[in-house]
């Protein structure tokens, strides 16, 4: 049973703290999406790439957010310094460039609380 | 620019009555519109897809949606609601030729009372 896995599921860290996500895709997978929801904003996509390579991340806070793909079975979202704005819970999303239409298959998420 | 509207942030609808959650679209050309489900503390799950053919799309868990070009709707339907069909509901959309993006609507929340 193919899935997209993200950890870790739930991380508290305090304010100026490093944060780390990582996300596998599914594998065979060639495109990788990171979202953001909130209660106010809803789902928001922060970057995507494509063949590891990123190709939009216009959604993301530039200054303090970070997101690479060292490999194709890895890929990872960086904040540093967190800040308490940026609790919410992110979704890593996988799917296959040309293939399925487009559809994205989705992670559990990481529930972020920065105090 | 595509783009996706759901007009209801909140439905509700008593268990064994159908349910309509509403979806219009904005794109250019023919499109490939989306229903995810998210239930609570989890990723959001595909339910059904359109992506030609038979306006009528047939899905997980007994949901349907049906595609009018004319009013360039999608709007998700189910004909007895259980009180487990509780979560948030997405309706997406994307292009064919465009790149690999699906815009995502704002969801639904979608409440069966028992």
């Amino acid at each position: 049973d193919a899935r997209v896995t993200q950890t870790p599921r739930h991380k508290v860290t305090e304010m100026g703290q490093e944060v780390t996500m990582r996300c596998q895709p599914i594998l065979g997978h060639n495109t990788v999406f990171w979202y953001r929801q909130t209660m106010m904003q809803g789902l928001e996509l922060l970057a995507y790439f494509r063949n590891r390579a990123p190709l939009d991340d216009s959604g993301m806070p530039k200054d303090r957010f970070s997101a690479e793909m060292p490999d194709a079975t890895l890929a990872t979202l960086k904040i540093q310094p967190s800040e308490p704005r940026d609790s919410a819970v992110y979704f890593c999303a996988s799917g296959l460039s040309g293939g399925f239409y487009n559809e994205q298959f989705f992670g559990p998420g990481t529930r972020l609380t920065v105090l | 620019a595509q783009s996706v509207a759901q007009p209801e942030d909140q439905v509700n609808v008593a268990e064994g009555n159908p349910l309509t959650v509403k979806c219009t679209y904005s794109v250019s050309g023919n499109p490939y519109l989306f229903w995810y489900v998210q239930y609570p503390n989890r990723g959001l799950q595909f339910l059904l897809k359109y992506i030609t053919g038979d306006n009528l799309v047939k899905g997980s868990y007994g949901f349907e949606a049906e595609f009018n070009k004319s009013q360039t709707s999608f709007h998700l339907k189910k004909p007895s609601a259980l009180v487990s069909d509780s979560a948030l509901y997405f309706c997406a959309v994307s292009s064919p030729g465009g790149d690999d993006k699906i815009i995502f609507g704002k969801g639904t929340r979608l409440h069966i009372l028992p």
